[in-house]
């Protein structure tokens, strides 16, 4: 059973401090996504990455996909109050086709 | 943003009752799925469709089933509520289901569930 294990589990910083949370497994993945869940809400894409080494940016946001494809970070520059939230990483499940989930880190930006 | 709702939003019910859950879409996308999201966990499949009356079961599917009777529409069932499914229930959709999971899945607000 592929499994994704995310650290920290909870995270609370002063706005304008940077951080990393990471999203870990003993197995490859044909391709790692991010998403942010607000509150009462579902959670929404932030980002797909598909190739081993692969680092995508959006706007303060980098992604990094390991170069094993069995690990990747979210690094976020100068926090906000906005970027508070859940994150969650996802991968594609090699041996079926469904879509494996972490718990997620819960972030808080103190303003 | 994408025409998901569920329904209804929130829901206690007791032990042993049956209990329906709607998703309703408005985008015409072929695959939906029923997640269920416990703290510790993250979200856990419990059944998916990739079409009208075809449908397949996730990681989690013991005690609950599924319907798809048009493209706008999945129903999951909990034939007989336990405490164990008190849980937040997230319904998603998405256009393509390339196996390897890099397909973009849109959520709904899900509806949140206690079982007394």
């Amino acid at each position: 059973t592929q499994l994704l294990e995310q650290s920290p589990q909870f995270l609370s910083i002063q706005e304008g401090e940077n951080l990393t949370v990471y999203c870990n497994s003993s197995s490859v993945f044909s391709s790692l996504q991010w998403y942010r869940q607000e509150p009462g809400e579902g959670p929404v894409l932030l980002v797909t990455v598909v190739t081993g080494g692969e680092v995508k940016k959006l706007k303060r946001l980098t992604f990094q996909f390991g170069d094993a494809r069995k690990d990747s970070s979210l690094h976020i520059t100068a926090a906000q109050p906005g970027d508070t939230g859940l994150y969650l990483c996802a991968g594609g499940d090699t041996g079926g086709f469904k879509t494996i989930f972490g718990a997620g880190t819960r972030l808080f930006v103190k303003a | 943003d994408a025409g998901i709702t569920q329904s209804p939003r929130h829901k206690v019910t007791e032990t042993g009752t049956p209990v329906t859950l709607r998703c309703h879409q408005t985008e015409n996308h072929r695959y939906m799925y029923w997640y269920r999201q416990d703290p510790g966990h993250g979200l856990r499949l419990i059944h998916y469709s990739y079409g009208v009356k075809d449908t397949d079961k996730g990681e989690v599917s013991d005690g609950y089933s599924v319907s798809r009777s048009k493209t706008e529409d999945f129903l999951l069932t909990l034939e007989s509520a336990t405490s164990s499914q008190t849980s937040v229930y997230f319904c998603a959709i998405s256009a393509v289901f390339d196996g390897g999971g890099s397909d973009t899945q849109y959520f709904g607000p899900g509806t949140r569930l206690t079982v007394l």
